[in-house]
């Protein structure tokens, strides 16, 4: 399985960020797996964003449940993120991966994402 | 500020044996929930190193080991390699927050 990001890589404040993620290899339907975003302020730690299963289920950091929403489409084999009201603070790297029993693998290669005007 | 905690570096000479802890608490590790590592090269993706505490996936060198005891973790390189310099990160799964967390991550440089 293979995971790859894909997205503007320059969001202005208070818009939308939007990424996708596209599976190779695998498909977004398999029952034991759960499709997740990670994240990466630069030079800091890693950040859970949520994860989502092929039938929609979600869960989602508290921290950003109000402006995370996460979606599938099969038909793609792709699964994507959306997040509002973006601010400098959630200039990142944008991680996808694929979450398996708790752990996650594999990654994406990741996605630079800056908020700034 | 992180749910796990990790030392922000640990270095060691080659070849010896360093360790990274991941200290959580009663609602993540101590709980019971399993531990993942994660081995981050420098300018790629996170990797995964060990998971449910002390398991290799396959083509992970046998210096790399895991444990658990209590509300920590810890991670074990035997036998530093120059390749080995990195960032690792520890995961787990906190009930307070019904999701993943992670630890800040731990710089190891071989001297």
């Amino acid at each position: 399985v293979q995971l790859r990001e894909s997205g503007p890589g320059l969001v202005k404040p208070s818009e939308t960020l939007s990424l996708t993620c596209t599976v190779s290899g695998g498909s977004v339907s398999s029952d034991s797996s759960y499709w997740t975003w990670i994240r990466q302020p630069p030079g800091k730690g890693l950040e859970w964003i949520g994860y989502m299963s092929y039938t929609g289920s979600t869960n989602s950091n508290p921290s950003l449940k109000t402006r995370v929403t996460m979606s599938v489409d099969t038909s793609k084999n792709q699964f994507s993120l959306k997040l509002i009201s973006v601010t400098a603070a959630d200039t990142a790297v944008y991680y996808c991966a694929r979450e398996y029993r708790n752990w996650l693998d594999p990654w994406g290669q990741g996605t630079l994402v800056t908020v700034s005007s | 500020q992180s749910v796990l905690t990790q030392p922000p570096s640990v270095s060691g000479a080659p070849g010896q044996r360093v360790t990274i802890s991941c200290t959580g608490s009663s609602s993540n590790i101590g709980a019971g929930y399993d531990v993942h590592w994660y081995q981050q090269l420098p300018g790629t993706a996170p990797k995964l190193l060990i998971y449910r505490n002390n398991n290799r996936p396959s083509g992970v060198p046998d210096r790399f080991s895991g444990s658990t005891s209590g509300t920590s973790a810890s991670l074990a390189i035997t036998g530093l390699q120059a390749e080995d310099e990195a960032d690792y990160h520890c995961q787990s799964f906190d009930s307070s927050l019904s999701g993943y967390v992670f630890g800040p991550g731990t710089k190891v440089t071989v001297l």
